[in-house]
């Protein structure tokens, strides 16, 4: 799986737009991009993932650079409940559902 | 949507004795599970893949008889901690992954809540 590199932190304001980027240069044709977050104490949680096209679902958007070395995950209005652990991950889509995990982005998420 | 749940939640034991963590999909089958470990501030730090009805394969650095894993039915592994440390004092998730696997569900697949456990 390929390496991706993630900011250890950020801060948003409440209901502004989260922007999460990820650097994955060496990823892949087929590999995708997945996000998950951690709340904390708690367990993963998907959010997301695309292989190339951007990607938009009820909880956030995926923006995939043309030469997919990297991307960003936008959470369009933040809330304090957003605050988490999220991360980044490239793999190649299989049934086995192993994930190894980077060490990821703590976005805090202010009033 | 799919649910994977652990149990205990917390756990607080003394030194030398063992704790055993389970795993259960609560409304699918899954053929293969995870256990990772995490520490405060760090990242998950997978252990172990869990098959059913076969031995669990361990990743590099991992104690294969510190951390036994039984995964004797679709619906449920177990992690036992034996003899048990204060340096083993973690928070341990499993994952879960429907036969066929999840893509169909848009995930690779499911976490439990995690277990916290306490070496005193």
């Amino acid at each position: 799986d390929a390496k991706t590199t993630q900011p250890t932190s950020m801060d948003c304001a409440e209901g502004r737009a989260a922007n999460l980027p990820c650097n994955h240069s060496t990823i892949s044709g087929n590999e995708y991009v997945y996000w998950y977050r951690q709340i904390h104490s708690q367990g993963p949680q998907y959010i997301i993932h695309g292989l190339k096209n951007n990607e938009t679902n009820e909880m956030a958007s995926l923006i995939i650079t043309e030469d997919r070395k990297s991307s960003t995950l936008i959470l369009p209005h933040a809330t304090l409940r957003d605050t988490a652990v999220y991360y980044c991950i490239v793999r190649v889509v299989s049934n086995t559902g192993k994930l190894i995990f980077g060490q990821g982005t703590t976005l805090q998420v202010k009033p | 949507g799919a649910v994977v749940s652990q149990h205990p939640s917390w756990v607080i034991c003394k030194s030398g004795t063992s704790v055993k963590i389970e795993c259960r999909s609560l409304d699918f089958q899954a053929t293969t599970m995870f256990w990772y470990r995490q520490f405060p501030k760090q990242s998950l730090m997978l252990m172990a893949t869990s098959n059913e009805g076969s031995k669990a394969t361990y990743e590099q650095g991992v104690e294969k008889d510190k951390f036994l894993i039984n995964h004797a039915s679709l619906t449920l592994s177990t992690l036992t901690v034996t003899s048990a440390h204060p340096e083993d004092s973690s928070f341990y998730i499993c994952s879960a992954t429907p036969r066929g696997g999840a893509r169909a569900m848009n995930t690779e697949a499911f976490f439990g809540q995690g277990t916290r456990l306490t070496v005193v």
